[in-house]
């Protein structure tokens, strides 16, 4: 059973870098055909996906946010991690890990998920 | 993007109909999530019509010109939950609906 779990902090001041970590269990992070996601929920609302990385490498980023967004991956430490720089209140929300199948689309395992506030 | 009704209501054992409306939608995969209160969502319905594994039979779907639904038969109390359908998009890639809130009154 392949388990994620977001790290970071919780309380990021404006116009600085958010920075998580997402560690996953159970599967190897180089498993081939899986692509590691980043997704957010603003609080109340719904979810917008942020990016995803292969473990090669290869990067794709939502356009809304390709300009503030960086994925990197540590295939040694099976973890994966999200720097979105000069935040605003309006990237409070609650950042999920998740596996991506390529070929289907989905979004087949999650992380609990972890909430950023940006405030000063 | 892909738009949903904002809520259903549905009794105990009758059958909830959840709508998601997109541009050719018929031509793309679509899934969808569930998600309980302060839990992280979990898929459903995948490619359409295919439930993963552990997902109860009264979970299914379709999908067809501009609208995907997902059905939920006999629904169950555990069923309340907000729902989230989800597609590839070629311009803004992987896109999700707005969120219904399932009610089983």
């Amino acid at each position: 059973q392949v388990q994620l779990q977001e790290s970071g902090p919780g309380l990021v001041k404006p116009s600085q870098t958010l920075s998580l970590t997402c560690t996953v269990s159970g599967g190897s992070i180089s498993s081939r055909g899986y692509y590691w996601s980043w997704i957010r929920q603003h609080p109340g609302k719904g979810l917008e996906w942020i990016g995803y990385i292969y473990h090669s490498g290869t990067t794709y980023y939502n356009p809304s946010l390709k300009s503030r967004v960086s994925i990197s991956i540590d295939t040694s430490k099976n973890q994966f991690s999200l720097k979105l720089s000069s935040v605003t209140a309006a990237d409070t929300a609650v950042y999920y890990c998740a596996r991506l199948v390529y070929g289907d689309y989905m979004f087949d395992y999650w992380g609990q998920g972890t909430l950023v506030t940006v405030s000063s | 993007e892909l738009t949903q009704p904002p809520s259903v209501s549905v009794s105990p054992g009758q059958t909830a109909s959840i709508t998601c409306s997109g541009e050719k939608l018929g031509d793309k995969y679509v899934c969808w999530y569930q998600q309980k209160p302060g839990q992280s969502p979990v898929l459903v319905i995948y490619e359409d019509t295919r439930r993963p594994s552990g997902i109860p039979e009264r979970f299914s779907g379709s999908n067809s010109g501009n609208t995907a639904t997902l059905t939920i038969s006999g629904t169950q109390a555990t069923d309340e939950a907000d729902y989230y359908c989800q597609a590839w998009d070629s311009t803004t890639a992987y896109v999700f609906g707005t969120g219904t809130k399932v009610t089983v009154l």
